[in-house]
């Protein structure tokens, strides 16, 4: 069964540093998601993004954040200047229409020092 | 804006039967989806509804009102490995807290 891939699994980092996160959805389908989840919390929608656009994004996803579809398999978010508080797991999602289920990658635990 | 509302936490016996209830809140809907999700683990796919009543889809059905605002994920013959939290999204998605349910033996 086709699934969502992520690298690396574990990401430590010294604050201030930039970190891209890096995934590579499910070759057919044309959604795409990142989410956060923080040790304990709920999941937390970051953005969508389709047809090499955002289409949504929420107010966690600020000018820190950036995503990119830098060839046709991999999707990418980028922090450009890590803070304490960006620790977290990262999930990207892929979906073959916008309301069709999303299946999620496992994550990159994003560790900032 | 939106809201999200499941138990916290919920325990039931290996072989009973649970019905984990959400309740939801949300300025526009294109449908409301049911993820497992065990600890350390991502999320994981279940069930979901665009339109009103049960579907079922093998041991995972949910049921969607749209109208109350309410949908519930029946789970049956328990099993140990059913243990895990129980999420509720709508839409891109808006996750609620999840509903931790402990299955004992």
């Amino acid at each position: 069964e086709p699934e969502v891939t992520q690298t690396p699994s574990h990401q430590v980092t010294q604050m201030g540093q930039e970190v891209i996160l890096r995934c590579v959805p499910i070759s057919n389908h044309l959604y795409f998601y990142w989410y956060r989840q923080i040790l304990g919390q709920k999941v937390e929608f970051l953005v969508s993004f389709y047809n090499n656009e955002i289409s949504e994004k929420s107010e966690i996803f600020d000018d820190q954040f950036s995503v990119e579809r830098p060839d046709g398999s991999n999707f990418t978010l980028k922090i450009r200047s890590t803070k304490l508080e960006d620790s977290a797991m990262y999930f990207c999602a892929s979906s073959g229409g916008p309301i069709q289920p999303q299946h999620f990658g496992d994550g990159t635990r994003l560790s900032i020092l | 804006g939106q809201n999200i509302d499941q138990p916290t936490e919920m325990t039931a016996t290996e072989g009973a039967i649970v019905q984990i209830n959400c309740t939801y809140q949300t300025s526009g809907f294109n449908g409301l989806f049911w993820y497992q999700q065990h600890a350390g683990e991502a999320p994981t796919f279940l069930s979901y509804n665009v339109l009103d009543g049960l579907e079922e889809k093998g041991r995972f059905s949910s049921f969607l009102s749209r109208s109350k605002g309410y949908s519930y994920l029946p789970l049956k013959e328990l099993q140990m490995k059913d243990s895990a939290s129980y999420l509720c999204a709508v839409t891109k998605l808006i996750f609620g807290t999840g509903t931790r349910l402990q299955v004992f033996p």
